[in-house]
């Protein structure tokens, strides 16, 4: 159980444009979904929470206008890379909890990001 | 001083030796504690989580936490080249929601 889904995994876009990941639960209800940023050879950096049906908290930094994550229900979160730039390539992982602590957190596969 | 630790290594073990990986948190209150694999160009998969003082197997992998010290380490016995990743150690920290920060991870090479 706990199987999460990300889409897609490799995206290449143009500068400008906007990209969305999606972020599935496929055999739970996620109450949280989380959202992190990897640049290569360093550790995952949070950039926001989302709780389904609320805004989601973003940590200090990240810009959420920029960043527009939206977890309409229990089983789908998106985020959005809106006028992206290369330095916003980078892999971008989804993580989710049932809230509950046998499930652990379990991530999606991760989106591989490049700005051209 | 960083929330949770791990030394980045690389740390090189022969083939069936035992592997031992260390995290040391900040956070005295924090209850629950993760490990996770991460492979290169992957994302991080769950290999054990424990919440409680002692040590918990699983297989081939042992977590061990002592809440008094503020560690939490992993034994890998019998290791395997097929276990050459990054480990990443995760702590849920006391009042922080759900969120688990992470450590910046260990590089382990099994090497034949």
């Amino acid at each position: 159980g706990a199987v999460v889904s990300q889409h897609p995994s490799r995206v290449i876009c143009k500068s400008g444009t906007s990209v969305k990941i999606e972020c599935r639960s496929l055999d739970f209800q996620a109450t949280t979904m989380f959202w992190y940023r990897q640049f290569p050879k360093q550790s995952l950096m949070l950039m926001a929470t989302s709780n389904e049906g609320s805004k989601a908290t973003y940590e200090q930094g990240v810009e959420k206008d920029k960043f527009l994550i939206n977890h309409a229900s229990l089983t789908l979160s998106t985020l959005t890379v809106t006028s992206a730039h290369p330095e916003d390539s980078s892999f971008y992982i989804c993580s989710a909890s049932a809230g509950v602590e046998a499930y652990g957190y379990t991530f999606g596969s991760g989106t591989r990001l490049t700005v051209v | 001083q960083k929330e949770v630790e791990q030394n980045s290594g690389p740390l090189s073990v022969p083939e069936g030796a035992i592997a031992s990986l260390n995290c040391t948190y900040s956070d005295r209150g924090s209850q629950s504690f993760f490990w996770y694999r991460q492979y290169s160009g992957k994302s991080p998969e769950l290999i054990m989580s424990i919440y409680s003082n002692g040590d918990k197997e699983d297989g081939r992998f042992t977590a061990q936490l002592n809440k008094a010290s503020q560690y939490v380490s992993l034994l890998i016995r019998d290791s395997q080249p097929s276990d050459s990743a990054t480990y990443l150690c995760a702590v849920k920290p006391a009042g922080g929601g759900n969120k688990l920060t992470f450590g910046t991870g260990t590089q382990l090479k099994v090497e034949l």
